[in-house]
């Protein structure tokens, strides 16, 4: 079956770095998104990565490696509204995105 | 303001009843999706929309269905609601272009009781 993981909750300090990992196993690969969800609201894109390496948004970075089905999100210099929930999803074989769970990512003073 | 507009917002449903969820969306987007989110799982596909006049199931399709009767509106309706569908719903659309992201209207509450 089709499969991606990423830790349930995680907690960091304002100021600090944190990363977030998403291991996936998938029928195909066509690109690994990463959303962020507030609670109570909508997912919103991240980014996107269909080719290995690191892709580098402001504070926020998105690693691939295709050969270990591993993603990890980057947040640098955390800001309370990093407050959320980070979504990690799969685009398989059939262009359709399988999502993981989901992170909590909760920022302390 | 451009995007995806879902309504109602929230709805709380006696079990039995029928319920159609309205999504519009105005960014003249191709693909249509919906999604359920519970809590502790992912989003889950119910059905989906490639393009005007087509529907595909997803992972949880059964007790939904959807139409397209033109790019802009995709609703949702489920025939005869159980307790199983309480969930929030979200509505989704992308132009299927590029990284192809979704762009996700701001989610219907749903309660069947």
């Amino acid at each position: 079956g089709q499969n991606i993981d990423q830790p349930t909750e995680m907690t960091a300090t304002e100021g600090a770095i944190v990363q977030i990992n998403c291991t996936y196993q998938t029928s195909g690969f066509n690109g690994l998104f990463w959303y962020q969800q507030h609670a109570g609201e909508a997912p919103t894109f991240l980014s996107y990565n269909v080719l290995d390496g690191l892709e580098e948004k402001g504070r926020f970075s998105s690693f691939l490696s295709r050969s270990k089905g591993y993603s990890y999100l980057l947040l640098k210099e955390l800001q309370m509204k990093d407050s959320a929930s980070y979504l990690c999803a799969v685009r398989d074989s059939n262009y359709q995105l399988i999502w993981g769970a989901g992170t909590k990512l909760i920022i302390k003073p | 303001i451009a995007g995806i507009t879902q309504a109602p917002t929230s709805q709380i449903l006696a079990a039995g009843r029928r319920m159609t969820l309205r999504c519009t969306q105005d960014m003249r987007h191709n693909a249509m999706y919906w999604y359920r989110q519970d809590l502790g799982l992912g989003l889950r596909l119910i059905h989906y929309s490639n393009t005007a006049g087509t529907t595909g199931k997803g992972e949880v399709p059964d007790g939904y269905s959807v139409s397209r009767a033109n790019t802009d509106d995709f609703p949702l309706t489920l025939a005869s609601a159980v307790p199983s569908q309480t969930s929030v719903y979200f509505c989704a659309s992308s132009d299927g272009q590029g990284a192809g992201e979704l762009f996700f209207g701001e989610g219907s509450r749903l309660t069947v009781l």
